[in-house]
């Protein structure tokens, strides 16, 4: 069965660094999502892109990140300077289409560290 | 907004149990409903959807069934097994909408 893939599983990184997460969405998939999840928190969606664009953004994702679909397989969300309430898992997330019926496929996530 | 509220857990049952778990939604208009499973170490996986008034979703033993009059989905399964273990999301998206809501997350643990 296709997988969202993301890399790494794990990133340890220093307050202020700038830290890209990768992800590889299912390859006939057009809608890519960033969604993360605090510990012990909520799963919060951060942003949808569609048509190289983002649809949608929450009030999280401010000017501090960004997203990019680089080579048409790579769907990346970069945080140019990490603070410590960053440290969350970050999941992908992929859909061919718009409609209610089409579910999302999430990837296994990649766990932030920001020390 | 829209939100979605999910009894706390940890819920803790032995093998064979009934598992209950109470989701509630505020939306407008008329939202999809979804159960997401998380096994420890993997992504979130949808486990069953809904997407009007009384319809039931229902995968690998679990159902919930979309209640409009107490805007609930309620997941349940007869007879829980370890293998069920996990974390357990409720999510919706409004009509027309692009991106879940999601609740807070109840973790199961089934002991043999």
């Amino acid at each position: 069965e296709p997988e969202v893939t993301q890399t790494p599983s794990h990133q340890v990184t220093q307050m202020g660094q700038e830290v890209i997460l990768r992800c590889v969405p299912i390859s006939n998939h057009l809608y890519f999502y960033w969604y993360r999840q605090i510990l012990g928190q909520k799963v919060e969606f951060l942003v949808s892109f569609y048509n190289n664009e983002i649809s949608e953004k929450s009030e999280i994702f401010d000017d501090q990140f960004s997203v990019e679909r680089p080579d048409g397989s790579n769907f990346t969300l970069k945080i140019r300077s990490t603070k410590l309430e960053d440290s969350a898992m970050y999941f992908c997330a992929s859909r061919p289409g718009p409609y209610l019926n089409y579910g999302y496929t999430f990837g296994s996530g990649t766990r932030l560290t920001v020390v | 907004g829209n939100s979605v509220t999910q009894m706390e857990g940890p819920v803790t049952l032995s093998e064979e149990a009934f598992l209950t778990i109470n989701c509630t939604y505020t939306a407008t208009g008329y939202p999809s409903l979804f159960w997401y499973v998380q096994y420890p170490g993997e992504g979130l996986q949808l486990l069953l959807k809904a997407t009007k008034a009384d319809d039931k979703g229902s995968n690998k033993g679990f159902e919930a069934t979309y209640r409009k009059e107490t805007t609930s989905f309620h997941l349940e399964k007869g007879s829980v097994q370890v293998s069920d273990s996990a974390v357990y999301f409720c999510a919706l998206i409004k009509a027309a909408g692009n991106k879940l809501t999601f609740g807070g997350g109840t973790r199961v643990l089934v002991k043999p």
